[in-house]
């Protein structure tokens, strides 16, 4: 069965901090491993990755894969208090028509 | 340009009531996909269309149907609802099986009495 695991739960931070979130997988056929933040409602998409080792930035985002560990890093650095969401990491694994395995998620909250 | 767009934004249901959550995008995409989210438990796959008159069941499916009659509508149905079902839906959509970007509506928050 496929799984993904995302640490920590949650965490408290303040502006400015930098935040490292984790996300380990095992599936039986990857293609692609994505990131998305969750504010109120909707998951907004962040990255995808398919190859190990190539940064994705976005802005004070960033994020890399490690194939060969089986795990992924979400990067935010120089935190707001609008980073405050939930970020889930999900991974792609066909041919199960786009099955996508979401990890439980993290909470962040950044206080001022 | 509406994107992914879900109705109700929330329901309240008696348990063994039956209701339709609604879904439809116009983005042209042709999959589209349902989700439940539970605390803790991340989003979970209940059925999926990877086209018109195409459905197959994802991880969670018991109790829900689903059909796709046109590209733009892919409405989930709980037959007869039971607490269990207590949850947030979520629909998305993607271009096609090999575009992993999903679009999600903004959800329906259900909770079964």
């Amino acid at each position: 069965e496929d799984k993904v695991v995302q640490s920590p739960l949650s965490l408290v931070v303040h502006e400015g901090d930098t935040v490292t979130l984790n996300c380990s997988y095992e599936v039986t056929n990857f293609r692609s491993l994505l990131w998305y933040k969750q504010e109120k409602k909707a998951p907004t998409f962040l990255f995808m990755l398919t190859s190990s080792g190539i940064e994705k930035k976005s802005g004070r985002l960033s994020s890399i894969l490690d194939k060969k560990e089986l795990f992924s890093i979400l990067n935010i650095t120089a935190t707001q208090t609008g980073d405050s969401a939930v970020y889930l990491c999900a991974v792609l694994s066909p041919p199960a028509g786009n099955k996508l395995t979401f990890g439980g998620g993290t909470r962040v909250l950044v206080k001022p | 340009n509406a994107g992914v767009t879900q109705t109700p934004k929330f329901q309240v249901l008696k348990t063994g009531q039956s209701m339709t959550l609604q879904c439809a995008q116009d983005m042209n995409h042709e999959y589209m996909s349902w989700y439940r989210q539970d605390p803790g438990m991340g989003l979970r796959l209940i059925h999926y269309s990877v086209g018109a008159g195409i459905t197959d069941q994802g991880e969670v499916p018991n109790g829900y149907n689903v059909s796709r009659s046109t590209t733009e509508d892919f409405p989930l149905r709980l037959l007869s609802a039971a607490p269990s079902q207590t949850s947030v839906y979520f629909c998305a959509s993607s271009r096609g099986w090999t575009n992993e970007k999903l679009f999600f509506g903004s959800g329906t928050q259900l909770s079964v009495l």
